[in-house]
C-alpha cells in the first residue's frame, strides 16, 4: 500500500524557517518524481514544487521560488522541502504527492501537514 | 501560465441528480495533461480523472469526464451520499501545473 506522511509542520514568525519531510514507503520511490501542493485554509490547492526521481530536474512556483528548495533522498525513501524567508501567505496545509509514472497527475498523496507563519 | 476557472462555484443537488461541473482554461490545454480531483473536509484530494476522460484505479463510472481545449467538464451521472465534495481541475503545462479554484458539490 502506498503511504506518504508529512511532518515537520508548526508555528513559525515570518521571515523564519521550516524544513517538511515526507516519508514514503509501498513504492520504488527512487522511480517517481514527486511534488508538494499547499492549501491555504478555506482556499483551493496550488502546487509548489517538483522533484524528479533522480532530482535533475528541479520546478517551482513563482510565489515560492528562491526562497523554498526541493530535495529528495532516495537511500531514506524521503522527500523534503525546505522553507526560507516563510511570508503569512505561506500558511497552508502541505501536501505531497506522487507523480504518476504515466501522466502528469498526482495519484498518491499524503495527510498533510500545517505550517502557520504569523507573529 | 493557463487559468483555469471553474463553474459552477456551488452546486446544490440532491442524491441521484446529475452533476454537471465545468473547468475553462484560459488557453488551449492538451487533454493528455487535463485532470480532475475531489476533495472532502480534513482529506487530501483524490485522483478521479486523467487524460480529461480516464478513470483513475477504483473510481466508479457514475463520474466521467470529457472536452477538449479550452472547455472540460466532469459527470456526475447520479450523486450517492459520498460525492459531496468540493471537486478541483488541474492542467499541466510549462513544467508546472495549476489547479482552478473549485466547485463545491453540496446536498440541497
Amino acid at each position: 500500500e502506498v503511504q506518504l506522511v508529512e511532518s515537520g509542520g508548526g508555528l513559525v514568525k515570518p521571515g523564519g524557517s521550516l524544513r517538511l519531510s515526507c516519508a514514503a514507503s509501498g513504492f520504488t520511490f527512487s522511480s517517481y518524481s514527486m511534488n508538494w501542493v499547499r492549501q491555504a485554509p478555506g482556499k483551493g490547492l496550488e502546487w509548489v514544487s517538483s522533484i524528479s526521481s533522480s532530482s535533475s530536474y528541479i520546478y517551482y512556483a513563482d510565489s515560492v521560488k528562491g526562497r523554498f528548495t526541493i530535495s529528495r533522498d532516495n537511500a531514506k525513501n524521503s522527500l523534503y522541502l525546505q522553507m526560507n524567508s516563510l511570508r503569512a501567505e505561506d500558511t497552508a496545509v502541505y501536501y505531497c504527492a506522487r507523480d504518476n509514472e504515466q501522466w502528469p497527475v498526482f495519484d498518491y498523496w499524503g495527510q498533510g501537514t500545517l505550517v502557520t507563519v504569523s507573529s | 501560465e493557463i487559468v483555469l476557472t471553474q463553474s459552477p462555484g456551488t452546486l446544490s443537488l440532491s442524491p441521484g441528480e446529475r452533476a454537471t461541473l465545468s473547468c475553462r482554461a484560459s488557453q488551449s490545454v492538451s487533454s493528455s495533461y487535463l485532470a480532475w480531483y475531489q476533495q472532502k473536509p480534513g482529506q487530501a484530494p483524490r485522483l478521479l480523472i486523467y487524460g480529461a476522460s480516464s478513470r483513475a484505479t477504483g473510481i466508479p463510472d457514475r463520474f466521467s469526464g470529457s472536452g477538449s481545449g479550452t472547455d472540460f467538464t466532469l459527470t456526475i451521472s447520479r450523486l450517492e451520499p459520498e460525492d459531496f465534495a468540493v471537486y478541483y481541475c488541474q492542467q499541466y503545462g510549462s513544467s508546472s501545473w495549476t489547479f482552478g479554484q473549485g466547485t463545491k458539490v453540496e446536498i440541497k
